[in-house]
């Protein structure tokens, strides 16, 4: 069974500048998470899609964050303009239902913003 | 507000021994832990789970152990091995009824385990 699949795996941008990530989740995950993982935290939900609807943003930075899930299936993560604490790791996770206590992550974009 | 924490930010261990992993946690609404771990340019993979009916779940080295009127779990590993040497996280989910999404996962800061040969 293939993972969640993320791309790029490093991205370095300068401040004010726009990036874009890309995840694909397992075959079937109807859930899908995005988290932020800044250096020494654990990761933290910005936002979680049940099918192409979003279930949670609550803390999602939506003046500069934004994210879909177009048909259900793979989804995208854009951030515009980059800030320096923009800097992070962005982990992209699935589960097969929303009760989701079983979540797999995909490797993860590391984001350095200069 | 720091609602999962990991007071311990690393703990070294010989091998052999018992690793003891601890987290804290304050809201009430959480009803199911969870462990995962983490190694170098991966992402975290699920470790082992306990709901909050139950006060141990064991699997293979694995158990944790849940403690509610303290608001405390640990993970134990037994007998530890170089390879478990990786970062661990501690996450808990809300119940159905907790006042957020159902899925959502709120994490601890990690702690990073070594294991020396």
């Amino acid at each position: 069974e293939a993972g969640v699949a993320q791309s790029p795996r490093y991205k370095i941008i300068e401040k004010r500048q726009s990036v874009a990530f890309w995840c694909n989740p397992i075959s079937g995950h109807a859930t899908l998470y995005w988290y932020q993982q800044i250096l020494g935290q654990g990761p933290k939900l910005l936002i979680q899609f049940q099918n192409n609807g979003v279930v949670d943003d609550s803390q999602l930075p939506k003046d500069r964050f934004s994210a879909e899930r177009l048909k259900g299936v793979d989804s995208t993560l854009k951030i515009q303009p980059a800030k320096l604490e923009d800097s992070a790791v962005y982990l992209c996770a699935s589960s097969l239902s929303e009760g989701g206590y079983e979540q797999y992550f995909g490797p993860g974009t590391r984001l350095t913003v200069t | 507000d720091q609602q999962v924490k990991q007071n311990s930010p690393s703990l070294s261990v010989q091998e052999g021994r018992i690793s003891i992993l601890n987290c804290d946690y304050t809201n009430s609404m959480f009803d199911y832990f969870l462990w995962y771990k983490k190694y170098p340019a991966e992402g975290p993979t699920f470790l082992i789970s306990i709901s909050s009916i139950k006060d141990k779940n064991e699997d293979g080295r694995f158990t944790v152990f849940l403690n509610k009127s303290a608001k405390h779990l640990s993970l134990h590993i037994v007998p530890s091995q170089p390879g478990d040497s990786a970062v661990y996280f501690c996450a808990a989910r809300p119940s159905r009824d907790g006042g957020t999404s159902y899925g959502k996962l709120t994490f601890g800061q990690g702690t990073i385990l070594t294991v020396h040969p």
